[in-house]
């Protein structure tokens, strides 16, 4: 079956600009995650959704981060005002339990330039 | 200091080698532990999964976590071309709010060269 696809792929912004990735899990999957992958610094976690619950917004590095998931499905990640050192690969990760360790498959993520 | 620790590299190994790949970690919470497989430009995918100490054994690969130690390994048998990514170490263990989110290493780069 289909994995999680994220777009866009690539994406280049000015400093300055908002920028919209998006992320559509594997059906049926209940949780969806966020990391951010920098060079040299691993994967980072930025957010976590599970179901209808509040989501755990403990990793975004800032108030210019946000995100959202509809119809607990589709999630956006939202980066306002965006600066050099959000320059990053972002990736979503989606699994279908709650207990224990899920399982996580991830997206091949959005690659984000910020010149 | 991190909570967990990797060696980045990069290893370069002859083919047929065994590789061993380690990582280091400070948080006695850490319960659940998994290795990744990422190649270049693609996303992270799941190679081995471990819960508490022990041995995990899979075709070529074998993982082994040591709790007591706070030190996990990955061992490639019989490496081949196809084997060269980047490894991922990451672990989780029960928190607050996000009871599954993933600490990981960041990565050691693996060459195996024909």
């Amino acid at each position: 079956g289909a994995g999680v696809s994220q777009s866009p792929s690539n994406k280049v912004t000015e400093k300055g600009k908002d920028v919209e990735l998006r992320c559509d899990p594997i059906s049926g999957h209940t949780a969806l995650y966020w990391y951010r992958q920098s060079l040299g610094q691993g994967l980072e976690f930025l957010i976590y959704f599970q179901g209808n619950s509040a989501p755990d917004k403990s990793g975004l590095p800032s108030d210019r981060f946000s995100a959202e998931r509809t119809g607990g499905s589709v999630s956006t990640l939202t980066i306002q005002r965006t600066q050099q050192e959000d320059s990053a690969v972002y990736l979503c990760a989606s699994s279908p339990t709650t207990g224990g360790a899920d399982t996580q498959y991830f997206g091949p993520g959005t690659r984000l330039t910020v010149l | 200091q991190k909570e967990v620790e990797q060696d980045p590299g990069p290893l370069s190994v002859p083919e047929g080698a065994i590789v061993s790949l380690n990582c280091t970690y400070s948080n006695s919470a850490f319960q659940y532990f998994m290795w990744y497989r990422q190649y270049s430009r693609k996303g992270p995918e799941l190679l081995m999964y471990t819960y508490s100490s022990g041995n995990k054994e899979d075709g070529r690969f074998t993982a082994q976590v040591d709790k007591s130690s706070k030190y996990i390994s990955l061992f490639i048998r019989d490496s081949q071309p196809s084997d060269s990514a980047t490894y991922l170490c990451a672990m989780s263990g029960r928190y607050g709010g996000a009871t599954n989110k993933l600490i990981f290493g960041t990565g050691t780069l693996l060459a195996v060269q024909p």
